[in-house]
C-alpha cells in the first residue's frame, strides 16, 4: 500500500518570505501523480498544484513550485513571496494504480507571521 | 458553477444512534467520493463511485457504514450503530473522468465543506 508522510507537523513563515513543505511518500509503481491540496479553516479543501510522475519538469502553478524527486521519493511544495491567505493546512497526496483515490499525508499547518 | 454541496455541515448524536450524511457532487462529474477525516490527520478514502457504481471501498467499514449514489448522480453515506471513534468530518468530493482518464490522466478532487460528526 501506498503510505506519504508528512514529517512538519507545523511551520511558521514571515509574510512575503519563502517557506517549503516536505513530503515523502512510499510506492511501488512507476506511474503515478502527486499534489498538494490546500485547507483553510472553512475545511474545503482545494488543489494547489499537481505533478506528474512521467513529467521530469517540476510543476509550477504561480507563487507555487515543487521540487519532485522521484529517486528519492520526494515531492516538497516551496512558497514564494507568502501571503496571509496562504495560512492554512497543506496536505500532501498520491494516486495511482486504477482508482483515482487520493491517499493524503497528515498535513502541515502553515502560519504566515506578519 | 455550484460546487460540491454536502448536509449537515453540522450532527451531534449518543453512540449507538444512526446518522446519514448527503452529498451533490457537481454537475457531469461522474466519480464521487467519500473521505473520512479525523481531527489531526489527512483525509482516509471510504469509497469511491463511477457513476451509480462501487470502484473502491476496501476502507469502507462495513458492518456500520453503507453508501450508496443511486442514478449516478448525489449520494448518502450512512453509519449505523456510530461509535464514539466515528466522530470525524466526512468529506465528499467529486471529479470530472474525461476520455484522458483511460490513458492514466488523474482528474482534479473538487471537495465539499464536509460535515461535522461528534459522537458522544
Amino acid at each position: 500500500a501506498q503510505t506519504v508522510t508528512q514529517s512538519q507537523p507545523e511551520m511558521s513563515v514571515q509574510e512575503a518570505e519563502t517557506v517549503t513543505l516536505s513530503c515523502t511518500y512510499d510506492t511501488s509503481e512507476s506511474d503515478y501523480y502527486l499534489f498538494w491540496y490546500k485547507q483553510p479553516p472553512s475545511r474545503q479543501m482545494i488543489l494547489v498544484i499537481r505533478q506528474e510522475a512521467y513529467k521530469q519538469q517540476n510543476a509550477t502553478e504561480n507563487r507555487f513550485s515543487v521540487n519532485f524527486q522521484k529517486a528519492a521519493k520526494s515531492f516538497s511544495l516551496k512558497i514564494s513571496d507568502s501571503q496571509l491567505g496562504d495560512a492554512a493546512m497543506y496536505f500532501c497526496a498520491y494516486s495511482g494504480g486504477g482508482a483515482d483515490g487520493l491517499t493524503f499525508g497528515k498535513g502541515t499547518h502553515l502560519i504566515i507571521q506578519p | 458553477e455550484a460546487g460540491v454541496a454536502q448536509s449537515p455541515r453540522y450532527k451531534i448524536i449518543e453512540k449507538r444512534q444512526s446518522v446519514a450524511f448527503w452529498c451533490n457532487p457537481i454537475s457531469g462529474h461522474a466519480t464521487l467520493y467519500w473521505y473520512q477525516q479525523i481531527l489531526g490527520q489527512g483525509p482516509k478514502l471510504l469509497i469511491q463511485f463511477q457513476n451509480n457504481g462501487v470502484v473502491d471501498d476496501s476502507q469502507l467499514p462495513k458492518d456500520r457504514f453503507s453508501a450508496e449514489r443511486l442514478k449516478g448522480v448525489d449520494s448518502t453515506l450512512k453509519i449505523q450503530p456510530a461509535k464514539l471513534e466515528d466522530s470525524a468530518v466526512y468529506l465528499c468530493a467529486s471529479s470530472f473522468t474525461p476520455p484522458a482518464v483511460l490513458a492514466g490522466e488523474r482528474g482534479e478532487l473538487f471537495f465539499g465543506e464536509g460535515s461535522r460528526l461528534t459522537v458522544l
